[in-house]
């Protein structure tokens, strides 16, 4: 089991350009998580998919953020129009599907993205 | 949401002493609680964690324990080994229900030689 894939490893952008960060599950995991986590500081929630449906997004920025977990490949963080303030690593998670309300299962981390906004 | 607070920020301790490390949250109704180690540069890998039907957990250096009147979990390590230096995340999950964490803002420990 490869674990959570998550390319690129490192990012290089210019403000104004766009972001793509790709996260691929670990196998028979249904759930995509986003966190991202500033220079020593905690990891913030951004969304919550599963394939071809957002569940929670109240964590992402009104706008330039968006998210999907397409029916084949990977879950996309995309970042339109990236400004200085977007350096930061972005983390990807995946679970097995949750059973319902109150029910949790172990969310595994992949390597993160780390982005810096030139 | 959840909030979820952790205490202290940074703890330095002896090769061979224990460490311990606090958190509180706020919504009584959350019922997991997971501890993340962090390594410089790595992935946070879940370490332990503990459901609210139980009190404490141990798993050989590492121990778990929920006060869930109080409404805080504390990290217990003891016979701290160098490779336990890292950065260490409590969490909980958020008010309402669904598989997303609230994350504390992290404890670096450093284990002394």
């Amino acid at each position: 089991n490869a674990g959570v894939m998550q390319n690129p490893r490192h990012l290089v952008r210019r403000r104004g350009q766009e972001a793509r960060l790709r996260c691929s599950p670990m196998k028979g995991h249904s759930h995509v998580y986003w966190y991202r986590q500033l220079p020593e500081e905690g990891l913030k929630f951004m969304v919550y998919l599963q394939k071809e449906n957002i569940i929670d997004e109240s964590g992402m920025p009104k706008e330039r953020f968006s998210a999907e977990f397409p029916k084949e490949g990977p879950s996309i963080l995309r970042i339109q129009q990236v400004v200085r303030g977007d350096s930061a690593a972005y983390f990807c998670a995946s679970s097995e599907m949750v059973a319902g309300v109150g029910s949790y299962n172990e969310q595994f981390f992949g390597p993160g993205t780390r982005l810096t906004v030139l | 949401g959840e909030n979820v607070e952790q205490h202290p920020s940074t703890l330095s301790v002896q090769e061979g002493d224990s460490a311990v490390i606090k958190c509180t949250y706020s919504d009584s109704a959350s019922n997991y609680f997971p501890w993340y180690k962090q390594e410089l540069g790595k992935r946070p890998q879940l370490i332990i964690d503990i459901r609210s039907n139980v009190g404490e957990k141990k798993d050989q250096r590492i121990a778990v324990t929920l006060n869930k009147t109080a409404k805080h979990f504390s990290l217990h390590i003891t016979e701290t080994q160098p490779e336990d230096s890292a950065v260490y995340f409590c969490a909980a999950p958020f008010t309402g229900g669904g598989n997303k964490l609230t994350f504390g803002t992290g404890t670096q420990l450093k284990v002394e030689l």
